[in-house]
């Protein structure tokens, strides 16, 4: 398994100001994830971020409203810009462990946001 | 993409009962993963199950990849056990992205 820690754990900020969330796993990973769930709901992915490349998008997701840094193989950090109400959320990064045909993921505690 | 669908949405127990939970999917995957959300909203990870039977004390998973459905089974259900159970996913051609099931909320009552 993997421990993962985020950083903060729960924040309320201001309509359009930004919060980068840390993310943060105890061993080296290649693929990192970055998912968002709206309040009562599912998740959702927002990106894919592998280390050494750009982060990869799902469809309604956009770079300028969620950068996503990757500097090495054991961070991550996501960037909610301009926060609109609609930005409350629980987002969740998790990490591929691989190996002997595995694919299991691993989820970060999350970061509740709230914004008003 | 891979559509994913847990039933039922909602469950009711009580605690010492029985219960089932199921998880369809409409194509070929290389993850199946059972989670169960706490009240906190940590994911606790049940099992990776693509394929095949698992057990872990009082709860236990089965995969049937060909007809592509999963089944969660809690037995003895505890208070503890109540919160969002999710089912996800992820295609073979997917490279990780899970898929997520709307969950099924589960409340054991003493």
């Amino acid at each position: 398994s993997a421990v993962i820690s985020q950083k903060p754990s729960r924040d309320i900020c201001q309509r359009g100001t930004s919060l980068t969330i840390q993310c943060q796993v105890d061993s080296q990973v290649t693929m990192m994830f970055w998912y968002r769930q709206q309040p009562g709901q599912s998740l959702t992915l927002i990106a894919t971020a592998n280390q050494g490349s750009e982060a990869t998008y799902e469809s309604g997701f956009v770079i300028d409203k969620f950068p996503i840094s990757r500097p090495n193989l054991t961070f991550s950090t996501l960037t909610v810009s301009n926060m609109s109400p609609e930005d409350s959320s629980i987002y969740l990064c998790s990490v591929e462990l691989t190996g002997r045909s595995s694919y299991e993921q691993y989820f970060g505690p999350g970061t509740r946001l709230t914004v008003t | 993409g891979i559509q994913v669908e847990q039933s039922p949405p909602d469950l009711i127990l009580q605690e010492g009962a029985n219960s089932t939970l199921r998880c369809n999917f409409s194509d070929s995957v290389n993850n199946l993963q059972w989670f169960h959300q706490n009240p906190w909203g940590q994911l606790i990870n049940l099992f990776y199950i693509p394929s095949g039977t698992k057990q872990n004390g009082r709860l236990s998973a089965t995969t049937v990849a060909t007809e592509r459905y999963s089944l969660l089974y809690i037995s003895s259900s505890q208070t503890t056990d109540s919160g969002v159970y999710f089912c996800a996913v992820a295609g073979t051609d997917s490279w990780g992205k899970l898929q997520f099931g709307a969950g099924t909320q589960v409340v054991v009552t003493p």
